[in-house]
């Protein structure tokens, strides 16, 4: 069974462009979690999606982070336009039922904003 | 808000040596996990601890719960190298929910 799957794995962009990532889950799970990991700071969550519906997205920083989950299948967290500050390791983690013993996390998308 | 804390932050012990990692968590939460991550590496689930009382053992780590102290350890037997990495405990925010507070992590380093 393949894992949770990130892309990029990395990027490198410059201060005012856009990025958008992409998280593709085990298939079957409804749930679906991005986090964040900023240099130095603790992981945080962003937002869960229960199939296509956002369940929670207390966690999104502000409104240049959009976060979509076509279909309920893959997710993309776009961040337009992006700042310094962005920079981290963007994590998405999915589980089959609300209820769920764990997480299973993707590789992580590294980005670098300039 | 849910605060979770975890001690030490870094950690440098010799093979063969026992230690414990602890974590503790500001508000009642009913299920702990613990994640290892290896660097560059994704996060993986190494316990799930459901109850209060909770004890789970895998090779050389063994994780428990206190619920009522709020308190988690991960403990360390006669440590051995392929255990370094960084390890973090994550609580959920609220009773029957998935969104997580993860503590800062433990960046364990084991010495031949």
């Amino acid at each position: 069974e393949a894992g949770v799957t990130q892309f990029p794995s990395h990027s490198v962009i410059e201060k005012g462009q856009t990025v958008t990532l992409r998280c593709d889950p085990i298939s079957g799970h409804d749930n679906l979690y991005w986090y964040r990991r900023v240099m130095g700071k603790e992981i945080k969550f962003l937002l869960h999606f229960v199939k296509e519906s956002k369940q929670d997205e207390s966690g999104m920083p502000n409104n240049r982070f959009l976060a979509e989950r076509t279909g309920g299948t893959y997710s993309t967290l776009k961040v337009q336009p992006a700042e310094l500050e962005d920079s981290g390791v963007y994590f998405c983690a999915s589980s089959p039922s609300f209820f769920q013993e764990t997480q299973y996390f993707g590789p992580g998308t590294r980005l670098l904003v300039l | 808000e849910l605060k979770v804390e975890q001690n030490p932050l870094f950690l440098s012990m010799q093979e063969g040596k026992n230690y414990t990692i602890y974590c503790n968590y500001s508000t009642t939460s009913d299920r702990l996990y613990w994640y290892r991550q290896d660097p560059g590496k994704s996060l993986e689930s190494l316990f799930v601890l459901l109850s209060n009382g909770a004890v789970k053992q895998e090779g050389r780590l063994m994780a428990s719960l206190d619920t009522k102290a709020r308190l988690s350890t991960l403990h360390i037997t006669a440590a051995v190298h392929d255990l370094s990495a960084t390890y973090f405990c994550a609580a959920p925010v609220k009773y029957n929910n998935n969104d997580m507070r993860f503590g800062a992590g433990t960046r364990l380093t084991v010495k031949p």
